[in-house]
């Protein structure tokens, strides 16, 4: 299958700082990437969805001057978390899926996690 | 919004027995997908339906899109204890942002050896 991989695997920061998360997908171009957050014990929870060249779309709920994307290549996504607080440290996950595939299918990177302090 | 109903919520089972688990939907899927994650990993994909009654098989999994395609199921045969983690099924869509997964809460295997 297609690979995705993040970084970094894992970060720890003081409140109020921000954070930078990036997805990546190695062997294929990503026209469109996924953000998710999931909390301990519970399902993923999508974010946002990025579209290479063009703002992304939030989930209802999700504060989008909080959570920066930017998906300014085929290949890479970032995720920044912006005056991160203790409430957002959370496992972050991106996933990405290509045009080129006819049956549209989501590979997962391997996750972040991160701790604000 | 779309809701996956998944069960069950945890399994603890024996080295070598079956185990099989299933998603309901309050509305129509285009694909479903079965994903296991590990703890601490990202969700690896295991099967990928794509078509109303279409049953495919991976090793030991088995998976099954539902005729209704409202529903699907996962069987894993003979079971290892590798095959110890949260198992998550997804569902898309079709229509506007028909690319996005709508997940299940995630069915937890544990299984003795």
């Amino acid at each position: 299958g297609a690979v995705v991989s993040q970084h970094p695997s894992r970060v720890i920061c003081k409140s109020g700082t921000s954070v930078k998360i990036e997805c990546r997908s190695l062997d294929f171009q990503a026209t469109t990437m996924f953000w998710y957050r999931q909390f301990p014990k519970q399902s993923l929870m999508l974010m946002a969805t990025s579209n290479e060249g063009s703002k992304a779309t939030y989930e209802q709920g999700v504060e989008k001057d909080k959570f920066l994307i930017n998906h300014a290549s085929l290949t890479l996504s970032t995720l920044t978390v912006t005056s991160a607080h203790p409430e957002d440290s959370s496992f972050y996950i991106c996933s990405a899926i290509t045009r080129a595939v006819f049956q549209e299918t989501q590979y997962f990177g391997p996750g972040t996690r991160l701790l604000v302090l | 919004g779309q809701q996956l109903n998944q069960s069950p919520q945890s399994m603890f089972i024996q080295e070598g027995e079956d185990v099989s688990m299933n998603c309901t939907s309050s509305s129509i899927f285009n694909t479903w997908l079965w994903y296991k994650q590990d703890p601490g990993e990202g969700p690896v994909l295991l099967i990928a339906l794509y078509k109303a009654g279409e049953l495919t098989s991976n090793g030991r999994l088995t998976a099954q899109f539902g005729i209704t395609r409202k529903d699907s199921f996962l069987n894993i045969s003979a079971s290892i204890p590798s095959d110890v983690g949260i198992y998550f099924c997804a569902g898309r869509g079709s229509g506007a942002g028909s690319y996005q997964l709508t997940f299940g809460k995630g069915t937890k295997l544990s299984v003795i050896p």
